[in-house]
């Protein structure tokens, strides 16, 4: 079975403080997919990040960086320098590669950067 | 740009109508996904589709039906709507192939039942 897990369901943080997002994810395939989507109070997911399994590799992308790692089901997302932009709710989600395309998510994360 | 439209950003039905949330994507996807999100309960699948006519089961399909007569547009229906069907609905597509492609996703309806 698959399952991802945020554990953190309310954060709040002041400007510019960093803040980590965490998620746990379970799957018993060896390939699979892990991605962070952002939902703004608009309402539209917003994609932010794909990994797949083979790639341990941590990823930055400007303030944003996600930390994968194997060992202990974990793909964390951090935000370094938090702005008011920021604030929103955030999802993990799993794809594993034996239920094709169909997504699991965690329970989302809701972040508040406080001005 | 993908585009994943959703006909109605909000909707207020009665107990008992049968309702349409309708949704359309640019990107000539394959596949197309409804979801329902709920406070604490994170996006759960309803149903999704591989291909034109075709439809699959998600986690909680009960109460609701799919169409897809033509490859951008996915339908979902509330055959008999009850007031347990409000929710936001988040309608996504996706390519085909590769797995594990990225679902991009519409605005969402909020729908309330009375």
């Amino acid at each position: 079975a698959q399952k991802v897990t945020q554990a953190q369901t309310e954060i709040s943080v002041v400007e510019k403080e960093d803040v980590t997002l965490d998620c746990v994810y379970e799957t018993r395939d060896t390939t699979y997919y892990l991605f962070w989507y952002k939902q703004p109070p608009s309402g539209e997911l917003v994609f932010l990040i794909r990994r797949n399994s083979f790639d341990e590799q941590n990823e930055i992308s400007g303030r944003y960086s996600w930390n994968f790692q194997k060992s202990t089901s974990s793909f964390n997302f951090t935000i370094t320098a938090s702005q008011v932009v920021d604030s929103a709710v955030y999802f993990c989600a799993l794809s594993a590669s034996n239920t094709g395309n169909q997504f699991y998510f965690g329970t989302g994360t809701s972040l508040t950067v406080i001005p | 740009d993908v585009k994943v439209t959703q006909s109605s950003r909000y909707l207020v039905k009665r107990t008992g109508e049968k309702v349409f949330l309708e949704c359309v994507q640019d990107m000539d996807h394959e596949n197309m996904f409804w979801y329902r999100q709920d406070p604490g309960l994170g996006l759960r699948l309803i149903y999704f589709s591989y291909d034109v006519k075709m439809k699959e089961k998600g986690d909680i399909p009960e109460g609701y039906s799919v169409s897809r007569e033509k490859k951008e547009r996915f339908s979902l229906i509330l055959e008999s709507a009850s007031t347990n069907q409000t929710s936001m609905y988040l309608c996504a597509s996706s390519d085909q192939g590769a797995k594990g492609y990225i679902q991009y996703f519409g605005a969402g309806t909020r729908l309330s039942v009375l």
